[in-house]
């Protein structure tokens, strides 16, 4: 059985680094990309970018990861190979990161497929 | 980067009624387009891919149509579970936007 089991929710203040993981499992880790996905407070699904979760750049020009430009800068994707688990990193907070993360399959090893297993979500509040 | 816009953001519909909800891309995006369902408090579910495939274990009420800008997604006659967000994606590249949703209630 396919599962994506994420981190639980946290508590932060602004200007603090957080680490989110979602840990995969029932499958193998690096036939899929994984995308992350923000909900914020009674709003709508936020796409933030996808890592190739099994493949190691064996050059450090070679993209492995893709953020949308709403992201970027601002989040860093990484995988544990080891360990099924790709990680979303947050280097500075904002308030304005409070919502719901989750972590989300693309099927059939493409990277531009569908998202067919999600993980439960992670709740992030931002808050002096 | 090409925008989704969904329509209507919102509907009600009563148990049993045809329920359809709209799609459009700025821009061509073949049949690259995903639909998600999206119950309260719930993660978001896989319904259909490659604008109309059925994902696995959907019910059969549901189905989707279209192709380069302009894609439906109809539910044939509206259950008590279909209550929830509705969300479309593009899949042809990078961003994988998501439009904005559309929230089904029942009348």
């Amino acid at each position: 059985e396919v599962q994506l089991v994420q981190s639980g929710a946290e508590v932060k203040k602004p200007g603090e680094s957080l680490r989110i993981s979602c840990q995969t499992s029932g499958y193998k880790f690096s036939d899929c990309w994984i995308s992350w996905v923000r909900q914020r407070p009674g709003k709508g699904l936020e796409w933030m970018g996808r890592i190739d979760a099994g493949r190691k750049p064996a050059d450090i020009s070679e993209s492995y990861t893709t953020y949308s430009p709403a992201f970027d800068g601002h989040v860093t994707f990484s995988a544990d190979r080891a360990i099924s688990t790709v990680y979303l990193d947050f280097a500075s907070l904002k308030a304005s990161d409070t919502g719901m993360y989750f972590c989300a399959r693309l099927a059939g090893g493409s990277s531009t497929s569908e998202f067919d297993y999600w993980g439960q979500g992670t709740l992030v509040t931002v808050s002096s | 980067d090409v925008q989704m816009t969904q329509s209507p953001s919102s509907l009600s519909a009563s148990l049993g009624d045809r329920v359809t909800i709209t799609c459009r891309a700025s821009q061509d995006i073949r049949h690259y387009l995903a639909w998600y369902q999206q119950r309260p408090g719930e993660v978001p579910n896989l319904l259909i891919y490659a604008a109309s495939t059925l994902h696995s274990g959907v019910p059969s009420r549901f189905s989707g149509s279209g192709s380069g800008r302009d894609f439906t997604l109809t539910i044939s006659s509206l259950q008590p579970e279909d209550v929830g967000t509705y969300y479309c994606q593009k899949l042809n590249t990078a961003p994988l936007t998501f439009g904005q949703g559309t929230r089904l209630d029942i009348k």
